[in-house]
């Protein structure tokens, strides 16, 4: 069964700074999703990663795959407040499939 | 294009009373996937749908059931409901073309169960 383990689970931070959120998975997938939620809203789309090496950059985040580690990070660049939110990774583990199995989640706050 | 609508938005229910939500994908998309939201248990599977058909089932209960209609548009319905059922129930939809669409998630309904 499919596991995804994201940490840390708290993260507090400066504005200005740079951190790492990670996310591990436990078995083979092809994709690799990130979502942002806000207090009370749903889930927004922020990244898909299909291959290995994969790198996509939005703004101050830039999300990589490694999927030999089955490993994903989302870094954030130069943290500014309106980044605060929960930030959430999820995986597929069946080709074609659309079950995304979700890591518990990291909630992020950026302290002026 | 109109986003992934969800229908109600916030409910109040008691224990043992049924409900049903309702979930209007993105036109085009044919793919609607179910999720619950807790804070004990995160963000979990619950099934999705294809052209009407069932492709995909989470490990919940069969007081939780689901169907699709030929536009796409998606119930989901939990019977003799429990206070544990209470949740965010979210919705996504997706076109399902290479596989490897990302799904895209309505505002979902917040369920209170009393």
């Amino acid at each position: 069964e499919l596991k995804v383990e994201q940490n840390p689970l708290f993260l507090s931070m400066q504005e200005g700074k740079n951190y790492t959120i990670y996310c591990n998975y436990s078995t083979t997938s092809d994709r690799l999703y990130w979502y942002r939620q806000d207090p009370g809203k749903s889930l927004e789309s922020l990244f898909v990663l299909l291959s290995n090496g994969a790198v996509k950059q939005e703004g101050r985040l830039m999300a990589s795959l490694d999927t030999k580690a089955r490993l994903s990070t989302l870094h954030i660049t130069a943290a500014v407040h309106d980044l605060s939110a929960t930030y959430f990774c999820a995986v597929v583990p069946i080709q074609g499939a659309q079950k995304l199995v979700f890591g518990q989640g990291t909630r992020l706050t950026i302290n002026p | 294009k109109a986003g992934v609508t969800q229908t109600p938005r916030y409910l109040i229910k008691t224990r043992g009373q049924q409900v049903t939500l309702s979930c209007s994908p993105i036109s085009g998309h044919r793919s609607v996937s179910w999720y619950q939201q807790t804070p004990g248990q995160g963000l979990q599977f619950l099934f999705e749908y294809f052209s009407e058909t069932q492709r995909n089932k989470g490990n919940f209960p069969g007081r939780f059931s689901g169907r699709q209609f030929s536009n796409s548009r998606s119930e989901m319905n939990v019977s003799t409901l429990e206070l544990g059922d209470s949740a965010l129930y979210l919705c996504a939809s997706s076109l399902i073309t290479g596989g490897k669409e990302t799904q895209y998630f309505g505002p979902g309904t917040r369920l209170l169960v009393l």
